[in-house]
C-alpha cells in the first residue's frame, strides 16, 4: 500500500457524460500527479498540482481539467467523455515538486466510456 | 519532449537466471530515472530509481545503472523467482518544462518455473 488513496476504483459512463475522479496523496505529501494508463497510449503525464497550485502540464486535452483543493486532496474533471477516454487514471504524489523526487502511485481508477 | 525507448517488450527467463531490461532516453537534460514494477490490474510500484550523479545503484536483487553519455540506463533482476513476474516500466524526468515523468512502453517479465 503506497498511502495513496484514490476513488472511485471503477467507473462505467456514457459517451459524452462528465466524471470526477478523486485523489488523496500520502501524508505529508504536497504533490500530486495525474497519469493516464491505456494500451494503445501506455502510461502519459496529464497534469501536476503542488500545494494547491498547477505546476506542470503534459499530455492533457482541453475536456480534462483538475484542481487540487486546500486539503491536498485533487480532483480530476473529464467532461464530453469519448470512447477513447476509456482508460486506468492513475494519481501520484510525491513530497516535493521537484523533478527528481520518488512518486507514489495510487491503486488508479478504471474508467470504462460506453 | 522527452522520449523513452524501452526493449524488450517481452522477456522469458528460466527461474533463477537473471533479467536485464534496457531503456534509452532522447533528453541529455533529463536526471532522474525511476523503474516500476506493476502486476495485472495493480498500480505502479517503485522498486529501484537512479539519479545523473550516480553510475549504479543495487538494492538486494535488483540493480540499476546509468550511462549519461549514451544516454541508457537499464535494470538488471539477479537469481529470479516467480513473483518478479510483472510488467516493468523505465521512465525519465524531463527537464522541457513539464513536471511529470515520461515513460517506456514497459517490458513484460515472465519467469519459467
Amino acid at each position: 500500500d503506497s498511502g495513496v488513496t484514490q476513488t472511485p476504483k471503477h467507473l462505467i459512463t456514457a459517451t459524452g457524460q462528465r466524471v470526477t475522479l478523486r485523489c488523496s496523496p500520502r501524508s505529508g505529501d504536497l504533490s500530486v500527479y495525474w497519469y493516464q494508463q491505456s494500451l494503445d497510449q501506455g502510461l502519459q503525464f496529464l497534469i501536476q498540482y503542488y500545494n494547491g497550485e498547477e505546476r506542470a502540464k503534459g499530455n492533457i486535452l482541453e475536456r480534462f481539467s483538475a484542481q487540487q483543493f486546500p486539503d491536498l486532496h485533487s480532483e480530476l474533471n473529464l467532461s464530453s467523455l469519448e470512447l477513447g477516454d476509456s482508460a486506468l487514471y492513475f494519481c501520484a504524489s510525491s513530497s516535493s515538486g521537484l523533478r527528481d523526487y520518488e512518486q507514489y502511485f495510487g491503486p488508479g481508477t478504471r474508467l470504462t466510456v460506453t | 519532449g522527452e522520449n523513452v525507448e524501452q526493449h524488450p517488450s517481452t522477456l522469458s527467463v528460466q527461474e533463477g537466471d537473471s533479467a536485464v531490461i534496457k531503456c534509452t532516453y532522447s533528453d541529455s537534460a533529463s536526471n532522474y530515472f525511476p523503474w516500476y514494477k506493476q502486476e495485472l490490474g495493480k498500480r505502479p510500484q517503485l522498486i529501484i530509481d537512479i539519479r545523473s550523479n550516480v553510475g549504479e545503484k543495487k538494492d538486494q536483487r535488483i540493480a540499476v545503472t546509468l550511462n549519461k553519455t549514451a544516454k541508457h540506463f537499464s535494470l538488471h533482476i539477479t537469481e529470479t523467482q516467480p513473483e518478479d513476474s510483472a510488467v516493468y516500466f523505465c521512465a525519465a524526468s524531463w527537464f522541457g518544462g513539464a513536471d511529470g515523468l515520461t515513460f517506456g512502453k514497459g517490458t513484460h517479465l515472465i519467469i519459467q518455473p
